[in-house]
């Protein structure tokens, strides 16, 4: 079974819009981290958002925040004031504990396409 | 500020050539890892090392080796490169726990003929 899911294979959102990218995982590790990565075209990774299973405030990071609903296992991004610079891909990760020998596993990625 | 440093950028070979993709990080991170990324299928962890002397295999890892002799590198060997090798190899590193995110380098793009 897929640990990460991303089911938009692409997006398009109009500038100043807010858009969702979906991320559900899948793990029976209580303790773990959920990641979001953004790649542009030039093909750096860059890293945006950390969530951790026991937070109890979903995290923000300027227009980044992260929606985590612990009990259906989804962790979406959701970018506020979208931003020509946002068109990238976007990857969600999560990394569990030393059971799961601390590995990070991705996502397929979203391709997000912000429109004038 | 060198931060993970991946060497080479770009790398062309001929099925059944050999090569050794370079890594180090100057972070002091004990965790290191390698991933390839293909369209459509994300990134995909190779190899991974929990500390110099320790490394385990990912989820494809087949056709790569590695080993970790010190802390700071962390090389991936390629030892009969095949044409299903053709992708783009990300090396990462970042200190232990779940609440630590990767740092990534800038990746080897790699054309396997």
């Amino acid at each position: 079974a897929q640990k990460i899911t991303q089911t938009q294979p692409g997006m398009f959102v109009q500038e100043k819009e807010a858009v969702t990218l979906d991320c559900t995982y899948d793990t029976s590790d209580p303790s773990y981290g959920l990641f979001w990565y953004k790649q542009p075209s030039s093909g750096e990774m860059i890293f945006l958002i950390y969530q951790g299973s026991y937070d109890q405030q979903n995290a923000t990071e300027g227009r980044y925040s992260l929606n985590f609903q612990k009990a259906r296992k989804s962790a979406n991004l959701v970018i506020s004031a979208s931003q020509l610079g946002d068109s990238a891909m976007y990857f969600c990760a999560m990394r569990e504990g030393p059971g799961g020998g601390n590995k990070l596993t991705f996502g397929t990625g979203t391709q997000l396409k912000v429109e004038l | 500020n060198a931060g993970v440093t991946q060497t080479p950028k770009f790398q062309v070979l001929k099925t059944g050539q050999s090569m050794t993709l370079q890594c180090a990080q100057d972070m002091n991170h004990e965790y290191m890892s390698w991933y390839r990324q293909d369209p459509g299928m994300g990134l995909r962890l190779i190899h991974y090392s929990v500390g110099a002397g320790i490394t385990d295999q990912g989820e494809v890892p087949n056709g790569y080796n590695v080993s970790r002799s010190t802390t700071e590198d962390f090389p991936l060997r390629l030892l009969s490169a095949a044409p299903s090798q053709t992708s783009v190899y990300f090396c990462a590193s970042s200190p232990q726990g779940i609440n630590s995110p990767l740092h990534f380098g800038n990746g080897t793009r790699l054309t396997v003929t």
